[in-house]
């Protein structure tokens, strides 16, 4: 079993909505990802927090909108999105202070923008 | 920035056989080189890495190599089996802000032939 819960583990939504991607992780993580993956490619980095603070965006578009309430959970919130938008959705945690490491992944949020 | 090539796209081997990936990269800042494997809808998960002080690493019968020299690293899996199974990412990374910024090769689909 992950040990970084991603709720919800799908998601329909249409271009006008507005909704959110949660991610959980109570392993002492001082970092925490986003990423998105297309069907057969790999994980693209889209945002990383270090220590609640955004510290990497990877030039994504306003409608993915990032948040770290605080050191367990990161949300992505999302709207207006576009059909190319659907994918996998990665939430991942790791330690942070500047040693590389392990990166702990969830399971994935998938979505489907109709 | 980082660009990690991964070769080849797919593979398939006879159980017991063994299997070998290959990764190149271009940043000779990258210090770190995990291995990834994706089970169908599950997140990535770390099976083994290495990092740029050493040249080898063993894990039973899973086995990296880095060539720090030519930028390549290789994943060696011995006596694969049916579970071996999936999709396996590599990966290059340096210490970036406390966080890892983890590049990841396109992939490879091996599939074990009971």
């Amino acid at each position: 079993d992950t040990e970084v819960t991603q709720t919800p583990k799908h998601l329909v939504m249409g271009m006008t909505n507005k909704k959110s991607l949660k991610c959980e992780q109570h392993m002492g993580h001082r970092a925490m990802y986003w990423y998105k993956q297309k069907a057969k490619k790999p994980p693209e980095l889209m945002f990383v927090y270090s220590y609640e603070k955004l510290s990497i965006n990877e030039s994504v578009p306003s409608r993915f909108s990032p948040e770290c309430p605080n050191s367990s959970l990161l949300n992505l919130h999302l709207h207006a999105l576009q059909p190319e938008d659907s994918a996998l959705y990665l939430c991942a945690s790791s330690h942070a202070g500047g040693r590389t490491g392990e990166l702990f992944f969830g399971e994935g949020s998938r979505l489907t923008v109709l | 920035g980082e660009n990690v090539e991964q070769h080849p796209s797919t593979l398939s081997v006879q159980e017991g056989d063994s299997a070998v990936i290959k990764c190149t990269y271009s940043d000779s800042a990258s210090n770190y080189f995990p291995w990834y494997k994706q089970e169908l809808g599950k997140g990535p998960q770390l099976i083994i890495d290495i990092r740029s002080n050493v040249g080898e690493k063993k894990d039973q019968r899973i086995a990296v190599t880095l060539n720090k020299t030519a930028k390549h690293f290789s994943l060696h899996i011995t006596e694969t089996q049916p579970e071996d199974s999936a999709v396996y990412f590599c990966a290059a990374s340096r210490s970036q802000t406390g966080a890892n910024n983890l590049f990841f090769g396109t992939g490879t689909r091996l599939t074990v032939i009971p």
